[in-house]
């Protein structure tokens, strides 16, 4: 079993909220990732990490932020949510290059 | 652009028969191939990865077949079973302190009792 937790594991919320997703691991994993993923549908990278202090945008703008100020923490924040946001939002991490492992996910509705 | 491409889609397979899943990648810098499982409700999990110096490997039921020419990798699920129902990405990624996981977009696959 992977040491990479996130939480909430449900989330629903209004329109406009402010919200941030939490995401840690206890395996001094140097790269973290969060991905966006509907239903059964691909994985979309939305931002990663290579370190403490090194944040980068994926290839989906989700108009989400994240910041890495400890190796095993890294959230995600929405600064104003919206209907569109509603989706699973995974978070993994990886050694150097090998296997990632991912949390059991954050599935969020906007309503 | 998408950096690895899987398919099909959707796949239907007899219990015990063999269910195949196609990859194809563009970068030829990638040298780590894994296959992840994911289960509803589940984040996804590592099923089986190989590095491109062998053209094959296998763990139990599982196998990865790999064709560096033509920059292609399967999954091979041999004596398939309805546990094996899942979504199934293959994934690719090179060395180096800027390397990324690219995804491909799924296959989900239902084994048919």
């Amino acid at each position: 079993e992977a040491d990479i937790y996130q939480t909430p594991r449900y989330l629903v919320i209004g329109t406009g909220k402010k919200i941030t997703l939490e995401c840690s691991q206890t395996m001094g994993h140097d790269k973290m990732y969060w991905y966006q993923q509907d239903p059964g549908m691909e994985l979309h990278l939305i931002h990663y990490s290579y370190g403490v202090n090194s944040t980068e945008k994926g290839d989906l703008s989700s108009e989400s932020t994240v910041s890495r100020i400890r190796t095993e923490h890294f959230p995600l924040t929405l600064e104003s949510a919206r209907p569109s946001h509603t989706s699973q939002y995974l978070c993994a991490s990886v050694y150097g290059n090998t296997e990632a492992f991912f949390g059991q996910g954050t599935r969020l509705t906007v309503v | 652009q998408q950096q690895v491409k899987q398919s099909p889609q959707s796949l239907i397979v007899q219990k015990g028969g063999i269910s195949i899943i196609n990859c194809a990648y563009e970068n030829t810098a990638f040298d780590y191939f894994p296959w992840y499982q994911q289960f509803p409700g589940k984040g996804p999990a590592l099923l089986i990865a190989i590095r491109p110096d062998v053209s094959e490997k296998k763990e139990g039921r599982f196998t990865i077949s790999f064709n560096k020419s033509a920059k292609q990798f399967s999954l091979h699920i041999m004596d398939s079973q309805p546990g094996d129902s899942a979504t199934y990405f293959c994934a690719a990624s090179r060395r180096g302190p800027g390397n990324q996981f690219y995804f491909g977009t799924g296959t989900s696959l239902t084994v048919i009792p």
